[in-house]
């Protein structure tokens, strides 16, 4: 699976929109971007994935450039809840290797 | 529709005691995965395994760690003679079957709320 760059902090103010980007530049045809979050201690949480077109559920939002070398997540009204460590993770889905390979991620602190 | 379900949530064990670790996917999901996070650090993938197989056990530690996931029944980690290092959250993650039949597969992993275990 490719690897992935996030910056390891980002401060948002609530209501505002959080952008999270991740580069993933290395990403081959077939893998699909996933994004998850982890509320403290708390188990990690399924945000939203995609391939290659934009992405939108009832959590955020997901744009991914053209090349496919990187995304930004979008949260469009954060709130004091949305306080998490944020990992993009690539991978193929269906895979039988299963498995999620998380990297340090992003702490987005919303602040009040 | 119940999600995953692991147990203990907290468990407290003495220096060379063994630790029992279950974890109940959700309904209809024949894949279990089991990730370690240390105090203040990432999670470490440690485990996948489809029932009675263990499919990748590249993240499991080579001695004293075993993990489990029978026909019947939860899956099991089990850490033998623990050490105060062992000292973690442990989660477990699940997802359905792929290929033929299985329905939309969408990759995701479902997280149980993990296990606190503290090594005395």
């Amino acid at each position: 699976d490719a690897k992935t760059t996030q910056p390891p902090s980002m401060d948002c103010a609530e209501g505002r929109a959080a952008n999270l980007p991740c580069n993933h530049s290395t990403i081959s045809g077939n893998e699909y971007v996933y994004w998850y979050r982890q509320i403290h201690s708390q188990g990690p949480q399924y945000i939203i994935h995609g391939l290659k077109n934009n992405e939108t559920n009832e959590m955020a939002s997901l744009i991914i450039t053209e090349d496919r070398k990187s995304s930004t997540l979008i949260l469009p009204h954060a709130t004091l809840r949305d306080t998490a460590v944020y990992y993009c993770i690539v991978r193929v889905a269906s895979s039988n290797t299963g498995k999620l390979i998380f990297g340090q991620g992003t702490t987005l602190q919303v602040k009040p | 529709n119940a999600g995953v379900m692991q147990n203990p949530r907290h468990l407290v064990r003495r220096r060379g005691q063994e630790a029992r670790l279950r974890c109940s996917p959700m309904k209809g999901h024949s894949h279990v995965y089991w990730y370690r996070q240390l105090p203040e650090e990432g999670l470490k993938f440690m485990v996948y395994l489809q029932k009675e197989n263990i499919i990748d056990e590249s993240g499991m530690p080579k001695e004293r760690f075993s993990a489990e996931f029978p026909k019947e029944g939860p899956s099991i980690l089990r850490i033998q003679q623990v050490v105060r290092g062992d000292s973690a959250a442990y989660f477990c993650a699940s997802s359905p079957p792929t290929g033929r039949g299985a329905g939309k597969d969408t990759g995701e992993l479902f997280f149980g709320e993990g296990s606190r275990l503290t090594v005395l």
